[in-house]
């Protein structure tokens, strides 16, 4: 069965720090797929990006930025600068290609507080 | 583009009464998902449309929700009789294709915040 673990249930950085969310998945199949996803006050749940298990290169935008190791079984997310409005939830999330892309099963999220 | 609509925002029922919730989809999605998210948690899918057919309801307890996609577009879900533990936020999402890979990620609502005293 699959399984989403992020061990981090909250985190407080001030302003212009640097952020690791640690992601750590499970999953007997050979293709899946990894996403995070941000939820802010408002609750919205706001995509930020999909990989494959077949690509294993890292992934940059802007400030944020993606280590996918498979060795590991990890999916990490970077915030670099981070700024107040990164303030919310985060999710990181699983798909297996057996039960449906968009069939995504959820971690419990990590709640980033940016402090001013 | 319009993004996934649901409604109501918030819902307050006392236990044992029934409730339903709305959602349209993005237009021209095929596939529609209810989540539900209990506080503190991820979301947990519910059920899953493609089209106006049901793929997956592997976890929708049926001895109380029920959803349906009657002409492939809206949906609703019902809760009858509700119970303390279904108090989360119901989240609905819908993606340009359901069951393959594709260029579409899910895009979610703003969710029905259920509360059951």
């Amino acid at each position: 069965a699959q399984k989403v673990t992020q061990a981090q249930t909250e985190i407080s950085v001030v302003e212009k720090e640097d952020v690791t969310l640690d992601c750590v998945y499970e999953t007997r199949d050979t293709t899946y797929y990894l996403f995070w996803y941000k939820q802010p006050p408002s609750g919205e749940l706001v995509f930020l990006i999909r990989r494959n298990s077949f690509d294993e290169q890292n992934e940059i935008s802007g400030r944020y930025s993606w280590n996918f190791q498979k060795s590991t079984s990890s999916f990490n997310f970077t915030i670099t600068a981070s700024q107040v409005v990164d303030s919310a939830v985060y999710f990181c999330a699983l798909s297996e290609a057996r039960t449906g892309a968009n069939n995504l099963f959820f971690g419990t999220g990590t709640r980033l507080t940016v402090i001013p | 583009e319009a993004g996934v609509a649901q409604s109501p925002r918030y819902k307050i029922i006392e236990k044992r009464q029934s409730v339903a919730f709305w959602c349209n989809p993005i237009s021209g999605h095929a596939t529609l998902y209810w989540y539900q998210q209990i506080l503190g948690q991820g979301p947990k899918l519910l059920i899953q449309f493609q089209n106006n057919g049901v793929v997956d309801d592997s976890q929708l307890p049926k001895d109380r929700f029920s959803a349906e996609r009657l002409k492939g577009v809206d949906s609703t879900l019902k809760i009858q009789p509700a119970k303390l533990e279904d108090s989360a936020v119901y989240l609905c999402a819908s993606s340009l294709e359901g069951w393959g890979v594709g260029n579409s990620p899910l895009h979610f609502g703003n969710g029905t915040r259920l509360t059951v005293t």
